[in-house]
Parts: structure tokens; sequence; C-alpha cells
């Protein structure tokens, strides 16, 4: 099937370490989102993409959070020098242009020690 | 900046209807959609209102008021299935990015 995916689904780093996540959206959607979500709590907008252009990232993104979506397909997120504030689960999301409606993969679940 | 407001918990018994309120307040406005998210899972789209007025979808319908700031999930005929947290989210801006509430935990019980 062609959901959403992405992988690693889980990640135990140590403090201080570079991480990267990857994201495969739904192939014919030109829209991809980053979201971040702790436990208790809805996700929070990180970034988001048209094709392969970053057309908007969150005023609270950290310099230390990074993501491209080279050639219009996958999608990486980097965080470098991780923090224990950056546990949480970093979900992707892809939608068409036209549409409301946001198709959310499993997440990757981030565990900084 | 954007907030959303709606109730932390909601307990009903099988075959009840629930309703779970929203409000919102932001700098812009496209629509307002809801989210279900059972525990462990992707939040999955359940509907999306952009205009005033009821929209309904099977067991699941969802109203707006924009001149409220206000909008409501209800669920009728419910199951144990529907045991999960229930999202509201406005889309503040034409990208479409979502900007969610805190959840709402609904427990179904027999």
């Amino acid at each position: 099937d062609t959901g959403v995916s992405q992988d690693p689904r889980h990640k135990i780093t140590k403090r201080g370490q570079n991480v990267t996540f990857r994201c495969d959206p739904i192939s014919e959607h030109n829209r991809l989102y980053w979201y971040r979500q702790t436990l208790g709590q809805g996700p929070e907008f990180l970034t988001y993409f048209q094709n392969e252009a970053q057309l908007e990232k969150s005023r609270l993104l950290s310099d230390r959070f990074s993501a491209e979506r080279p050639k219009g397909s996958f999608s990486t997120l980097e965080i470098q020098r991780t923090e224990q504030g950056d546990s949480a689960m970093y979900l992707c999301a892809s939608s068409l242009v036209q549409g409301h409606e946001q198709y959310f993969g499993p997440g990757t679940r981030l565990t900084v020690t | 900046g954007q907030s959303l407001e709606q109730p932390s918990e909601v307990t009903a018994v099988e075959g009840a209807i629930v309703q779970i309120n929203c409000t919102y307040q932001t700098s812009g406005f496209y629509g307002l959609s809801w989210y279900q998210q059972h525990d462990g899972g992707a939040p999955t789209f359940l509907s999306y209102n952009a205009l005033d007025g009821l929209e309904e979808t099977g067991r699941f319908s969802s109203f707006l008021s924009r001149s409220d700031s206000y909008g409501y999930l209800l669920l009728q005929e419910l199951q144990m299935k529907d045991s999960a947290s229930y999202f509201c989210a406005v889309s503040p801006g034409s990208a479409r990015q979502l900007t969610f509430g805190s959840g709402t935990q609904l427990t179904v019980l027999p």
C-alpha cells in the first residue's frame, strides 16, 4: 500500500548526537508536513514543503532542526546536537495541494538520554 | 498566535451520543478539522468544515460557527472502538498547516 511511511520508527540517542529521520509521502501528494507530538498534547507544526520548496517553518523551531525534500519526493528531518527536550514523536503528513485532509505516517519516536 | 480549547476528557456508554466542543482564536482561518488518534497510532482525518453549518459523515458529524469561533464533533451510536483522542485543528493559513488543540480523551464504557 501507498500510505505515508516513516523510518526509523524508534530512535534512542545520547544527548549531543545528531539524528535524521525519513518520511516517504503518498506518491502523488505535493504537500508534506512535519509535526512533533509530546505525550498528552496535540501535534505541533514544525515545517511544510510544497514539492521541493520549504515554504514555512514554525517560529518556535530551533536552528538545530533542518529539513529537506530533494526532488519533491521523500523528506528528511535532521536534529543536530540533540537535547532531552527533543524527545517526542515526530510525525510526517502529506496532502494534495487542493486537499484539506492530511494523511499522517506512523511517526518516529525519539528518545534522548 | 493561535489557541484552541477543548475538554480534556469525556466518558460515555456504548450506543450513546457525545459532543466534543472546540473554541478557537486564530490570526487567520481557513477551516476547522477533526482528527482521531488511538493510543500509539497516527492521527486520522475525520471531518473538515470551512463554512458554517453541519457536515455529516456516517456516525460522525461536525459543526462550525465562524462568527462564534466555535465548532463541535458529534459522535452517534458510540462503539467501544471509538475510545481514542479527538483533536480539533485549525488551518490558519493557505498552506493548510494545522494548529491542533490538546485533544479530548474519549472513553466509551460497555
